[in-house]
């Protein structure tokens, strides 16, 4: 069955301590892997688009890169607006619409 | 607007009641998606409308849940005799194309009593 994890569910760091959230999927077939960040009471909004392994996207203080079995969002000296929910979706194999979400990473940086 | 616009963005309504949530998609966006948001659960699809194509409703989870589009454009999601485990955030996202990303509206808070 296509699966999507991600890890850690939580996370809380200081202003400009960098770290990276996970995202492992199994998914055959594997036909784009999507970050999003989500705001609360809002819907997600689009980051990244990684379609093969060794793959990396940038923007600002976020890079995303994807390995055969994981993509990973590294923050770089993030900032207390970098807190939020991050989603990663792969695209299933049945078709390139039909995305399978984890559950998120909430990240929360202190000022 | 630039974006994709749900409404209402909140509903509140008693067990058993009909509710209608609209979407509009993106100008000139031909894919549109329905997805559901459960507190502590991933993004849940629903069901997926590309151009006049027949829709994929493979997502929807009991025949209470209907969806249409109205001349490629407008979306509606009924859900029939609404009950409790019913109650989530209901997102709405549109793409330029199948294999484009998707961009999500705030979605509509669904509220069941």
């Amino acid at each position: 069955e296509d699966q999507v994890t991600q890890s850690p569910e939580a996370l809380r760091l200081q202003e400009g301590e960098s770290s990276s959230l996970n995202c492992s999927y199994t998914v055959s077939g594997l036909r784009g892997l999507f970050w999003y960040r989500q705001d609360p009471g809002k819907g997600p909004e689009f980051l990244f688009t990684l379609y093969s392994a060794g793959e990396e996207k940038e923007k600002e203080r976020l890079k995303a890169t994807l390995t055969k079995k994981e993509s990973f969002l590294h923050i770089t000296a993030p900032k207390p607006e970098d807190s939020a929910t991050y989603l990663c979706a792969a695209g299933d194999s049945t078709g390139t619409y039909k995305y399978i979400f984890g559950t998120g990473t909430r990240l929360k940086v202190l000022a | 607007g630039a974006g994709v616009s749900q409404s209402p963005s909140n509903k509140v309504t008693e067990k058993g009641k009909d509710v209608e949530l609209r979407c509009d998609p993106i100008s000139g966006h031909t894919a549109l998606y329905w997805y559901r948001q459960s507190l502590g659960q991933g993004l849940e699809f629903l069901i997926y409308f590309q151009g006049n194509s027949a829709p994929d409703k493979s997502g929807l989870p009991s025949d209470r849940f209907s969806a249409e589009r109205t001349g490629g454009s407008v979306s509606t999601l009924t859900i029939q005799r609404t009950q409790q485990e019913d109650s989530a955030v209901y997102l709405c996202a549109s793409s330029a194309s199948s294999n484009q990303p998707q961009h999500f509206g705030d979605g509509t808070r669904l509220s069941i009593l």
